[in-house]
């Protein structure tokens, strides 16, 4: 059973459009992160946010978390073909445990 | 160390052969996790230790997955009398912090 339910789960764009993959769970979190996983290497963490409405940004990569602290996004601004992969949220309860999505697979196009 | 390692990186086995699979965590770090990945799909917690008390195996598949951490440093994930359904990577990760967690390369292993 998925805690996070991630959406679309696949994606195939072209290099320059725009992209906003979703987090969302029924769950509140105490954190939330995300992180981009390439094939044959583990995920890497991208960012964590913590506060709910917070806004971070990371270069093209926007990330936001819901006020209620149960869901997020991650908006991608002119996509290029090196943010290709699998992203990944995911979320940290009170007790350390964190609960992965089913990720997104980003496929862009050169 | 400057990361999280995680030995071997491919492993091989044949039905019914017990494999241990290690993990070396960022030095200081207290959290340690297991996960296991299919293919294509997210990691599935399986344990989690805090030093070396394994605070949560409710993951664990069966009996025949077991997770050591005996000096609060490296763990070790054993699984037992394999089968193929146990193909999958393998992910270690630790934390510092309850905000985030820092993963390894991952085991392949493949039962044949």
């Amino acid at each position: 059973t998925q805690l996070l339910e991630q959406s679309p789960q696949f994606l195939s764009i072209q290099e320059g459009e725009n992209l906003t993959v979703y987090c969302n769970s029924s769950s509140v979190f105490s954190s939330l992160q995300w992180y981009r996983q390439e094939p044959g290497e583990g995920p890497v963490l991208l960012v964590t946010v913590v506060t709910g409405g917070e806004v971070k940004k990371l270069k093209r990569l926007t990330f936001q978390f819901g006020d209620a602290r149960k869901d997020s996004s991650l908006h991608i601004t002119a996509a290029q073909p090196g943010d290709t992969g699998l992203y990944l949220c995911a979320g940290a309860n009170n007790f350390n445990k964190f609960y992965f999505g089913s990720g997104t697979k980003l496929n862009v196009k050169p | 160390g400057a990361g999280v390692s995680q030995s071997p990186r491919y492993k091989v086995a044949k039905r019914g052969q017990d494999v241990a699979l290690r993990c070396d965590p960022i030095s200081g770090h207290v959290s340690l996790f297991w996960y296991q990945q299919a293919l294509g799909q997210g990691p599935e917690f399986l344990t989690y230790f805090q030093n070396e008390a394994q605070l949560d195996k409710s993951g664990l598949p069966s009996d025949r997955f077991f997770a050591e951490r005996p000096e609060g440093s490296v763990s070790t994930l054993k699984i037992q009398r394999t089968q193929q359904e146990d193909s999958a990577v393998y992910l270690c990760a630790s934390s510092l912090l309850a905000t985030e967690a820092f993963f390894g390369q991952g085991t392949r292993l493949t039962v044949v």
